[in-house]
């Protein structure tokens, strides 16, 4: 059974620094998604990831691809408040999977 | 350019009872994904159709059934309503692969008391 998981589950950050979430996944996938999600509301596509090695980048975020390590990044520079929300990664693994399978997700804060 | 819609977005129900949530895909995409997301959790998923049949299905009991129409619009139906069915219900269309990604709908948030 595919299990993704997400660390941490909570980020508390002051605005202007920098970090990572990380998302780390079981099995062999061959696409990744990074997704926001504020609160109430639903998600939305940050990224797809479908290739080792992969690296995307809009504004402040970067998301990254190791497929051999089964592990994707997200990494967060010079934070602001309006990136405040909760980040979910999601994994589809096997060949003729439609299946996205989420990770339980990282509350980030951007405290002022 | 209009996005993923569902309908309604609030629903009350009572145990026992059955509910319908509807679905209109992104223009374009022809595939709908329906997930579960329980509070404070990661979405779930619970099947996906395609060409008006069921393609993939999670682990969700036979409570759980789908449909979908000939203009791609689909229905999540579940039939005797549980406590714990009380969950925002998402709606997802791609294309056929989903290499492009998933567009997902505003949800509809489903109360069960």
């Amino acid at each position: 059974e595919l299990k993704v998981e997400q660390n941490p589950l909570f980020l508390s950050m002051q605005e202007g620094k920098n970090y990572t979430i990380y998302c780390n996944y079981s099995t062999t996938s061959d696409r990744l998604y990074w997704y926001r999600q504020d609160p109430g509301k639903s998600l939305e596509s940050l990224f797809v990831l479908l290739s080792n090695g992969a690296v995307k980048q809009e504004g402040r975020l970067m998301a990254s691809l190791d497929t051999k390590a089964r592990l994707s990044t997200l990494h967060i520079t010079a934070a602001v408040h309006d990136l405040s929300a909760t980040y979910f990664c999601a994994v589809v693994t096997g060949a003729g999977s439609y299946q996205l399978t989420f990770g339980k997700g990282t509350k980030l804060s951007v405290i002022p | 350019d209009a996005g993923v819609t569902q309908s309604p977005t609030h629903l009350i129900k009572t145990r026992g009872q059955q509910v319908t949530l509807r679905c209109s895909p992104k223009s374009g995409h022809d595939t709908v994904s329906w997930y579960q997301q329980a509070l404070g959790q990661g979405p779930q998923f619970i099947f996906q159709y395609y060409e008006e049949e069921e393609r993939q299905r999670g682990n969700f009991p036979d409570r759980f059934s789908g449909h979908q129409f000939p203009n791609y619009s689909s229905e999540l139906n579940v039939n005797a309503l549980l406590l714990g069915d009380s969950a925002l219900y998402l709606c997802a269309s791609s294309y056929p692969l989903g290499n492009y990604g998933y567009t997902f709908g505003s949800g509809t948030r489903l109360t069960v008391v």
